[in-house]
């Protein structure tokens, strides 16, 4: 059984601080990963994808990936009251379809 | 740019019951998937969709089915209904299968 996994937190930051957020995962065939920004009673909205290793930066988003470690992070600086939410980590299970999701880590940044 | 678009928003049905729920995909996306999320769970993948074809199938009895249509919008059914359903339904969609996945609202069913 393939996994994704994420400490489901609450993670807490003051708000401008970096908040760090990792993802492992199980298949060593994966090659796409997701992270997903879930507020409470909505649906999961996408911040970025990375496929390579090394770091993609978004705006105040950096999502890192470590194929060889099976690990993903999304750093969030400069951290907002807003950005309080559940992230998720995802990623397609190698030769199929199948979208893995972690449980998710709950971030709040408090005022 | 059209999104995601899910109906209905909310449902409650009874034990036993069946029901349908819809979705009709971003514009220019052809596949459809379909999640399962409980209250503190990460969606859980039920089956996907593309070319009117189940292609993927996750851990879901048969209870649960689909269908896409000419349009590329789909149906997920849910027949005999148990509590255990209770859940919000997310419906996806990309282009070609593996690629970044754009969510639906949802549709919160509740199962009494």
């Amino acid at each position: 059984q393939k996994e994704v996994e994420q400490n489901s937190g609450p993670l807490s930051v003051p708000e401008g601080a970096i908040a760090s957020l990792n993802c492992t995962y199980s298949d060593r065939g994966s090659q796409s990963f997701f992270w997903y920004r879930q507020y409470s009673g909505k649906s999961p909205e996408l911040i970025m994808s990375i496929y390579s290793n090394g770091d993609k930066e978004d705006g105040r988003f950096t999502a890192q990936l470590n194929k060889a470690s099976q690990y993903v992070s999304l750093l969030i600086r400069d951290s907002q009251p807003s950005d309080s939410a559940t992230y998720l980590c995802a990623s397609p299970t190698s030769g199929t379809y199948k979208y893995i999701f972690g449980t998710g880590t709950r971030l709040k940044v408090l005022a | 740019d059209a999104g995601v678009t899910q109906s209905p928003t909310h449902l409650i049905k009874t034990r036993g019951q069946q029901v349908t729920l819809r979705c009709s995909p971003k514009s220019g996306h052809d596949t459809v998937s379909w999640y399962q999320q409980a209250l503190g769970q990460g969606p859980q993948f039920i089956f996907q969709y593309y070319e009117e074809e189940e292609r993927q199938r996750g851990n879901f009895p048969d209870r649960f089915s689909g269908h896409q249509f000419p349009n590329y919008s789909s149906e997920l059914n849910v027949n005999a209904l148990l509590l255990g359903d209770s859940a919000l339904y997310l419906c996806a969609s990309t282009s070609g299968g593996r690629e970044t996945q754009y969510f639906g609202p949802g549709t919160r069913l509740l199962v009494l």
